[in-house]
């Protein structure tokens, strides 16, 4: 069975703090995809990331990072000096590798920047 | 490119009434497209994967007869909410993916019934 757990709910931090959302998974598989998405408050969920289980180096886009650990099922999103604009929830997600790209989400983490 | 529009974006509908909602792969031809559903405050679970021209395969707890499933063509899926009752208003989101691509997802679809 594959599983995604986001311990945490609801995080709050002022503008400009660091701040990281954890997220870890369980699968049989071998094999398979990890994501994260951010959905703003209108709804549309925002592709961010597509992590395959074989590439362990972490990333690095702008302000986000990722940080992927085969050995303790984590992959962990990062974000650096944080803007109001990155108030949303945040929704990790695993997949198969085969054709079919279903998707077992997290719970979400809801994210609020304040000023 | 791999854009999808997903209509309407929110409807208010009678109890006891169907509504329909269409997600549409606008620049690419989607073999598979995939419904969500999220409650409020939620995550998004899925519903149903259907493939063009064959029936959708429901995950368990789904009932097909009440969330009709159709993807006639490579570009357009739809969603009936049959019978619609208070307990089906959610936050409904497909996502349509070529051969071995990545899903995109629409929209969004927010259905409130009264």
């Amino acid at each position: 069975a594959q599983k995604v757990t986001q311990a945490q709910t609801e995080i709050s931090v002022v503008e400009k703090e660091d701040v990281t959302l954890d997220c870890v998974y369980e699968t049989r598989d071998t094999t398979y995809y990890l994501f994260w998405y951010k959905q703003p408050p209108s709804g549309e969920l925002v592709f961010l990331i597509r992590r395959n289980s074989f590439d362990e180096q972490n990333e690095i886009s702008g302000r986000y990072s990722w940080n992927f650990q085969k050995s303790t099922s984590s992959f962990n999103f990062t974000i650096t000096a944080s803007q109001v604009v990155d108030s949303a929830v945040y929704f990790c997600a695993l997949s198969r590798m085969d054709s079919s790209y279903k998707l077992i989400f997290g719970s979400g983490t809801r994210l609020l920047v304040r000023p | 490119g791999a854009v999808v529009s997903q209509h309407p974006s929110r409807v208010i509908c009678k109890s006891g009434t169907s509504v329909k909602i269409e997600c549409r792969s606008l620049d690419f031809q989607a073999t598979t497209m995939f419904w969500y559903r999220q409650f409020p405050k939620q995550s998004l679970m899925l519903m149903a994967t259907s493939n063009e021209g064959s029936k959708a395969t429901y995950e368990q707890g789904v009932e097909k007869d009440k969330f009709l499933i159709n993807h006639a063509s490579l570009t357009l899926s739809t969603l009936t909410v049959t019978s619609a009752h208070p307990e089906d208003s959610s936050f409904y989101i497909c996502s349509a993916s070529r051969d071995r691509n990545l899903g995109t997802f629409g929209s969004g679809t927010r259905l409130t019934v009264v």
